[in-house]
This record gives structure tokens, sequence and C-alpha cells, in this order.
């Protein structure tokens, strides 16, 4: 079981980032895909999840409207995109599968920093 | 909104036990399970403890969970300290919309 995420990515303050989370050695649809991040020096911060056999999406108040998560099921793919983004969203962002005990695994993380 | 409060850090020394606390802010931590994870410096974070005391495959029993309903708290407890288990700590549990909460994380330094 692995989640291997999308490498790191640089952005200007006001653009937006997706980055992806490729699932394998599990059945993709069968379990819940949780995003966190961690900005630099800082502890877990939990984004949200998303059901990739239905779709439905929770998200934390604190990204609501800038958020959105979607799959891809034919290729075991989750992603993230993050829109409007600001300084204070440069972060290593996580996903990671809610299987028999949140959360395992964790992919390996991919860092978005934003600057102008 | 519902918070988790852990101390900044801890240290003791190898081949004693140490316990970080993890006190929930309103309701009762018993309510929602809650797990523990492990974090070595530029790594993904791991699973040492689900469902409030319970260890995954490959996690050696020298980590224990526990819950303290008089407290409001959970605990984890690392006996026969080893230096490898020098890392940063994260409890997580659940608010009242079942969102997940992280504590802020507590460093254990093993010196």
């Amino acid at each position: 079981v692995q989640l291997v995420q999308s490498g790191a990515e640089v952005r200007k303050p006001g653009a937006s980032v997706t980055v992806s989370c490729k699932a394998s050695g599990y059945t993709f649809t069968g379990n819940l895909v949780h995003w966190f991040r961690q900005a630099p020096g800082q502890g877990l911060e939990w984004m949200g999840r998303m059901n990739p056999n239905s779709g439905v999406t929770t998200y934390a108040q604190k990204f609501q409207g800038r958020v959105t998560m979607t799959r891809d099921t034919s290729i075991s793919t989750a992603y993230m995109s993050l829109t409007k983004l600001r300084s204070d969203d440069t972060a290593v962002y996580y996903c990671a599968r809610a299987g028999a005990f949140p959360f395992d695994p964790w992919g390996q993380g991919t860092l978005v920093t934003v600057s102008s | 909104n519902f918070m988790l409060t852990q101390p900044h850090s801890v240290s003791e020394s190898p081949g004693k036990t140490v316990t970080i606390s993890c006190t929930g802010s309103s309701g009762s931590i018993a309510s929602n399970y809650v797990q523990w994870f492990r974090q070595r410096p530029g790594s993904a974070p791991t699973t040492v403890i689900y469902e409030d005391k319970r260890r995954p495959s490959g996690v050696p029993d020298r980590f224990s969970g526990s819950i303290d309903s008089s407290s409001n708290s959970a605990s984890l407890t690392i006996s026969g300290l080893k230096t490898e288990d020098e890392a940063d700590y994260y409890c997580q549990s659940y608010d009242s919309g079942s969102h997940v909460v992280f504590g802020g994380g507590t460093k254990l330094t093993v010196l």
C-alpha cells in the first residue's frame, strides 16, 4: 500500500496549485483520502477528506471556498487544489488513507512554496 | 472549537519512561478515539497508537496509550526510551462534526 505525491511547486501569491496523490496496492475507491499540511516548523493541520467512490468531500472550515478535492478513479489518483495562495500557505502538503486505522499510509509530502 | 493541548516539549534519559499528555478543551475526550503519531525530521507522520490504546503491527510494546476521563486527557507513554524515539509526537481526535483535530505536537528529546 503506497501513496505517491507529485513534486514540489512554487507559486506566486494569488495563484493556484494542484497536488496529486497516486494510490497503489489497494482498492482506491474503498477508503477515504484525507489531506493535511504542515507549515515550516509548525504542527499538522487537517484540510479535509474525500470519498473516492462517491466524490463526496468534507472541508475544514478554514479552507472552505479555497480548497477542492477531486479524484480520477481510472488512475487511482486523488487531487487537492488550493486557490488564492498566500505566503502563509507555504507548507508541506500530505495525503493519507483512512484504512484499518487513521491514517495509514501517508504520502511522502509535497512542498508548496508561495513567494513573489 | 474543540482543541487538543500538548506540552511543547519533554525530555528524558535513555532507558527511562516518559508520558506525553493530550488534553481536550471541551466535551469528553472519551467520546471519540484518540490516535498518536510520531514524526521524525523530514518525514511523514506514522501511527504509533490508534483507537486510544491499540498499536499497529511493528510498533513495539514500549509504546502505550490511555484515556483519563477525570482529566479529559489522553496519554502516550514510552518506556525503555531509546535515542531513536526522539521525534515530534502528535495526538489526534475528532470534533463534534467528525472533523480531524490535532494537538500542537510535543518534541521528545532523549538525552
